[in-house]
């Protein structure tokens, strides 16, 4: 988890309310990405960033948007939470396209 | 049908082991391969990372890949309890700009 944080790392919300998860690196890595982690799913990647301000989707991304203004941060955000986006959520990150990912230590949210 | 299949077990051994964890994938076009072992309510660690065919080795853990069987397996010898986890299986090809995981398969090593 070295060089990767997420914040907050538990939260607990109701359904309808907008929640922006935070993934900060230390590493100046290029690549960030958000991945879903479900029991039987493994992990599934809802959106990736390839530089600031440059991102695109991955193949969970419905109901998930990202943002992100600095190398350093990446944002997730669920606009209006629904009880199927209850999961553990993992950033990673990695210097070169094609390359060995690193996580973060994981958000575990719950939606009720 | 998933690109990257892997038993989820649970797969339980004695200590002291030889464990075998695989995965098969469908895409031919992989060619960079790893595996990461995740302790429970942790993130994914990277153990081992392959490109193409051929083995690798690195302490108890050896990663092979068949690439003509589509097959990828991971070692471990001499097994120990704090080898208890689940081991993903991840992907890659090129031009791809993300990871296909396995969905994991869960060890458990008996002292």
């Amino acid at each position: 988890d070295a060089g990767i944080t997420q914040s907050p790392r538990h939260k607990v919300t109701e359904t309808g309310t907008p929640v922006t998860l935070r993934c900060h690196q230390t590493e100046n890595h290029r690549y960030m990405y958000w991945y879903r982690q479900d029991p039987g799913h493994g992990l599934r990647l809802i959106h990736y960033s390839y530089g600031v301000k440059d991102t695109d989707k991955g193949e969970v991304s419905d109901g998930y948007s990202v943002s992100r203004s600095k190398t350093e941060d990446f944002l997730l955000t669920l606009e209006s939470a629904t009880s199927s986006q209850t999961s553990v959520y993992f950033c990673a990150i990695s210097a070169k396209e094609v390359d060995t990912q690193y996580f973060g230590p994981g958000t575990r949210l719950t939606v009720l | 049908q998933k690109e990257v299949e892997q038993d989820p077990g649970p797969l339980s051994v004695p200590e002291g082991a030889i464990v075998s964890l695989n995965c098969t994938y469908s895409n031919s076009a992989f060619q960079y391969f790893m595996w990461y072992r995740q302790y429970s309510r942790k993130g994914p660690e990277l153990l081992m990372y392959t490109y193409s065919s051929g083995n690798k080795e690195d302490g108890r853990f050896t990663a092979q890949v068949d690439k003509s069987s589509k097959y990828i397996s991971l070692f471990i010898r001499d097994s120990q309890p704090s080898d208890s986890a689940t081991y993903l299986c991840a992907m890659s090809a090129a031009g791809r700009r993300a990871l296909t995981f396995g969905s994991g398969t869960r060890l458990q090593v008996q002292p």
